[in-house]
């Protein structure tokens, strides 16, 4: 079972580029690392998904090293907005069924 | 078009009683999964299923249990209900086809309180 490790909070200014970084150690080789982004009273909203090195979307950008033991979601530009708890999922298969970790999450709060 | 759906919203119930929650899923999806997220923490990976078949299980007891219907939709039970399985309970579904690694989209929650 895929244990991560993220930071518990962190604070950034608006317009600022804020990265979160997620450990992974113990991911596997055909797994891939998702990131949700929650606001209070909601469910998780997905906002990107990666294998290896870099993958860029519409909202943020997601780097991978060569290891793969770790992950940092990167948000441009952070606006009041972006304020929520941001968690990196990462998945282990075996014996035919699933087991989803997501980790312990990371309260951002984006400051005027 | 509708996301997933959740029922109930809310729920109080007292301890040793049974629960019963249910999900619809987005029109198309086939996999549903089920969370268990205790104010604070991040979501439990309770169950996933696809196609009626349960694929994943999480680290709960037997008190919980699932299933899947022919029109994918789901229900989450909850047996002899203890304080500590008060929390918001999410479902998710995906297309289903590729397995956990498809994006899931979440439902509101039904939110659970056990006195």
């Amino acid at each position: 079972l895929a244990k991560t490790t993220q930071p518990i909070s962190m604070d950034s200014y608006e317009g600022q580029e804020v990265n979160i970084t997620c450990s992974h150690n113990n991911i596997a080789t055909n797994d891939y690392i998702t990131w949700y982004q929650q606001f209070p009273s909601q469910g998780p909203r997905f906002i990107i998904q990666g294998y290896k090195t870099k993958v860029t979307n519409e909202v943020a950008s997601l780097f991978i090293p060569a290891d793969r033991k770790s992950s940092t979601l990167s948000l441009p530009r952070v606006s009041l907005s972006d304020t929520a708890v941001y968690y990196c999922l990462v998945g282990a298969s075996g014996a035919g069924s699933y087991q989803l970790t997501f980790g312990k999450g990371t309260k951002l709060s984006v400051i005027p | 078009d509708a996301g997933v759906t959740q029922s109930p919203t809310h729920l109080i119930k007292t301890r040793g009683q049974q629960v019963t929650l249910r999900c619809s899923p987005i029109s198309g999806h086939k996999s549903v999964s089920w969370y268990q997220q205790v104010l604070g923490q991040g979501p439990q990976f309770i169950f996933q299923y696809y196609e009626k078949e349960e694929r994943g299980r999480g680290n709960f007891p037997d008190r919980f249990s699932a299933r899947q219907f022919p029109n994918y939709s789901s229900e989450l039970n909850v047996n002899a209900l203890l304080l500590g399985d008060s929390a918001l309970y999410l479902c998710a579904s995906s297309l289903g086809g590729s397995g956990w690694q498809e994006t899931q989209y979440f439902g509101p929650g039904t939110r659970l309180l056990v006195l």
